[in-house]
């Protein structure tokens, strides 16, 4: 079983539509989550970080379930730049390996006209 | 541009040779990360530095992969005797000690192996 999770899609959502992102990871340690944005053959670009308490940046909110060990991220009001692939990411609690990131394999967005 | 550079961007070799790819951190940062990824996949961890010490190897990176980072600054990984299965997105990351889960990531290498 991978480490990170995510539902590798790909979604493809009109201009304007709310898309919803689910990722799981395995490792009760885990320490911080994030969520990555990658656009095609670059560099993958850190999109926000994820807290328990939930975090809204503009269109885009992360929430955390450290319980059900679940992270997800809200795309409302899709726009046309959005179309990315969105991976999820976890890092361990102390210690050395701390700073080291878990990816998931990345869920792919089209949003389209 | 004071982001992670990293050198070549593309390389095509032939397998059974070796390469060499370079990856220069931002100045400030102490933490530097390589990562691979290949297509569909997200990256996966390889190794890590902070300063001059490397502090951590994936079981991915095997006997014929390695990395240095002499003087703590910019970093070399090294793939003996390529094979197809090398061929894939090799990525360096950066980070400050202090906070080294915000990690900068350079534009990668893609290496080919025909």
């Amino acid at each position: 079983r991978k480490e990170v999770e995510q539902d590798p899609g790909p979604f493809n959502v009109p201009e304007g539509a709310t898309v919803a992102f689910n990722c799981t990871y395995s490792n009760s340690a885990s320490q911080s989550f994030f969520w990555y944005r990658q656009d095609c053959r670059k560099e993958p670009k850190l999109l926000m970080s994820v807290y328990s308490s939930g975090n809204e940046d503009g269109r885009f909110t992360a929430q955390l379930n450290r319980a059900s060990q679940y992270i997800s991220l809200l795309i409302r009001d899709s726009k046309l730049s959005d179309s990315a692939t969105y991976l999820c990411v976890v890092t361990n609690a102390g210690g050395t390996s701390y700073g080291k990131l878990t990816f998931g394999q990345g869920t792919i967005l089209t949003v389209h006209p | 541009d004071t982001g992670v550079s990293q050198d070549p961007r593309h390389k095509i070799t032939k397998r059974g040779q070796n390469v060499t790819f370079r990856c220069d951190p931002i100045s400030e940062h102490n933490r530097l990360y390589w990562y691979r990824q290949t297509l569909g996949q997200g990256p996966e961890f390889l190794t890590y530095f902070q300063n001059e010490a490397q502090l951590e190897k994936s079981r991915l990176l095997s006997d014929r992969f390695s990395a240095e980072r002499p003087k703590g600054s910019f970093s070399t990984l090294e793939i003996q005797r390529t094979e197809q299965g090398d061929s894939a997105m090799y990525l360096c990351a950066s980070s400050l000690k202090k906070d080294p889960t915000e990690a900068f990531f350079g534009q990668g290498t893609r290496l080919t192996v025909v």
